[in-house]
């Protein structure tokens, strides 16, 4: 298995621009999360999602920011308008009902100018 | 909700030496707790974890404790290397099938040759 894959890897924008994250879970895990990790706020977790409807998406930090499943194979985490503030790596993260431990994927290392 | 407290911050120890990193939780409910382990520009990765079953947990140079009544669990490295330098986290489960977890804020370890 290709582990958890996550789109780009880096990208750059200006502020006010519409910014997607995707992410491919690993084949046959029944949860998705996603993770905003900075210097100040550590690892923070952002929505997860159980057999793609989502579960928890208090972490969300406003209305700016969206997430969607559409099926068990993708996932994207939307921000409309990005900010500087928004700057970070966003991990994505699946697992296995019963086996607890996340697989992360490599990160978006997003920078909004 | 849970909150996650993680100590110290940074720690350096000479190459050999042990090294301890110490957690606490605030919710007596969560009843799994993984370490992960995450080297300069890369994903977090689980390196091990424990139930709230089970008081220590060993594998190799590696051990986790588990102080149930006092809400605390230990990460314990033996022999360390230069290799083990990384950022640690430790983090508790918060949802009830245990796939929720709220991540400490992160201990940088450094070995010294």
């Amino acid at each position: 298995d290709a582990g958890v894959i996550q789109s780009p890897r880096h990208e750059v924008t200006e502020m006010g621009q519409e910014v997607t994250l995707r992410c491919k879970p690993i084949s046959g895990h029944d949860y998705l999360f996603w993770y905003r990790q900075t210097m100040m706020r550590g690892l923070e977790l952002l929505i997860y999602f159980n057999n793609n409807v989502p579960i928890d998406d208090s972490g969300m930090p406003e209305d700016r920011f969206s997430a969607k499943m559409p099926n068990a194979s993708f996932s994207t985490l939307k921000i409309q308008p990005s900010e500087p503030r928004d700057s970070a790596v966003y991990f994505c993260a699946s697992s296995l009902i019963g086996d607890y431990g996340y697989t992360f994927g490599s990160g978006t290392r997003l920078t909004v100018v | 909700g849970e909150n996650v407290e993680q100590h110290p911050s940074t720690l350096s120890v000479q190459e050999g030496d042990s090294a301890v990193i110490k957690c606490t939780y605030s919710d007596s409910a969560s009843n799994y707790f993984p370490w992960y382990k995450q080297e300069l520009g890369k994903r977090p990765q689980l390196i091990i974890d424990i139930r709230s079953n089970v008081g220590e947990k060993k594998d190799q140079r590696i051990a986790v404790t588990l102080n149930k009544t006092a809400k605390h669990f230990s990460l314990h490295i033996t022999e360390t290397q230069p290799e083990d330098s990384a950022v640690y986290f430790c983090a508790a489960s918060t949802g009830g099938d245990g796939q929720n977890f709220v991540f400490g804020p992160g201990t940088r370890l450094s070995v010294l040759p």
